[in-house]
């Protein structure tokens, strides 16, 4: 199985919305609505933001968004905030009950 | 609130077989709504799906790793295992154990993970 693919850097000025794609295929993306975006800074483990492509875990905050059209999903940051610079990757599950994550985007808050 | 604690050796000879342990603390592993997973992230890149075990021993591997990996997981002591024979310095990475709810709101997604153990390959 193949990484899902995203874009190597976003960035925004605080208060500007962003978007962060990630591509996959049909044997995964497109395949079931099981895509997770998690959050990663420096030295920290990933926390997860998304999941079920637009579901927020308790305690994200609903600035955080998430869809998904076809083989590609996508995660919103609205009203960029200082702290959301980090790492963000997506996941989905796959046909063959497994999981795969994504290259992984770098968020710059200019 | 659960806790996960991933623990072992930081360096590993090339060749020889990298095992680690994750202790699953204020939950039972025993819950049939999980899977308890191993996730690993070389310096300075991405994210990489191992693998995930179910507490009766069922196992999914990442293709990649397949022919390396085991995944156990001993239900008495609340730990779960991870093997990877023939090591090389491309194995070189932190390594997580995360939990994935299969059942309830929340599915399908890593909710939980450790803080992460860093293991170097080298002689």
């Amino acid at each position: 199985q193949s990484a899902l693919t995203q874009p190597a850097s976003v960035s925004g000025s605080p208060g500007q919305s962003i978007t962060i794609s990630c591509t996959g295929t049909s044997s995964d993306v497109g395949a079931y609505n099981y895509v997770s975006w998690y959050q990663q800074h420096p030295g920290k483990a990933p926390k997860l933001m998304i999941y079920d492509v637009s579901n927020r875990p308790s305690g994200i905050s609903n600035r955080f968004s998430g869809s998904k059209s076809g083989n590609t999903a996508s995660l919103t940051i609205s009203g960029l905030q200082a702290e959301d610079e980090a790492d963000y990757y997506c996941s989905s599950y796959t046909s063959s009950r497994t999981q795969v994550f994504g290259g992984g985007t770098q968020l710059t808050v200019l | 609130q659960l806790q996960m604690q991933e623990s072992g050796p930081g360096l590993v000879k090339p060749s020889e077989t990298l095992s680690l342990t994750c202790t699953v603390s204020g939950g039972s592993i025993s819950s049939s709504s999980y899977y308890w997973g191993w996730i690993r992230q070389p310096p300075g890149k991405g994210l990489e799906w191992i693998g995930s075990i179910y507490y009766s021993g069922s196992t999914y591997y990442s293709p990649s790793l397949k022919s390396r990996v085991t995944i156990s997981v001993d239900t008495s002591k609340n730990q779960f295992f991870l093997k990877l024979s023939s090591v090389t310095a491309a194995d070189t990475a932190v390594y997580y154990c995360a939990r994935r709810p299969i059942f309830g709101v929340l599915t399908n997604a890593f909710d939980i993970w450790g803080q992460g153990t860093m293991v170097t390959v080298s002689s």
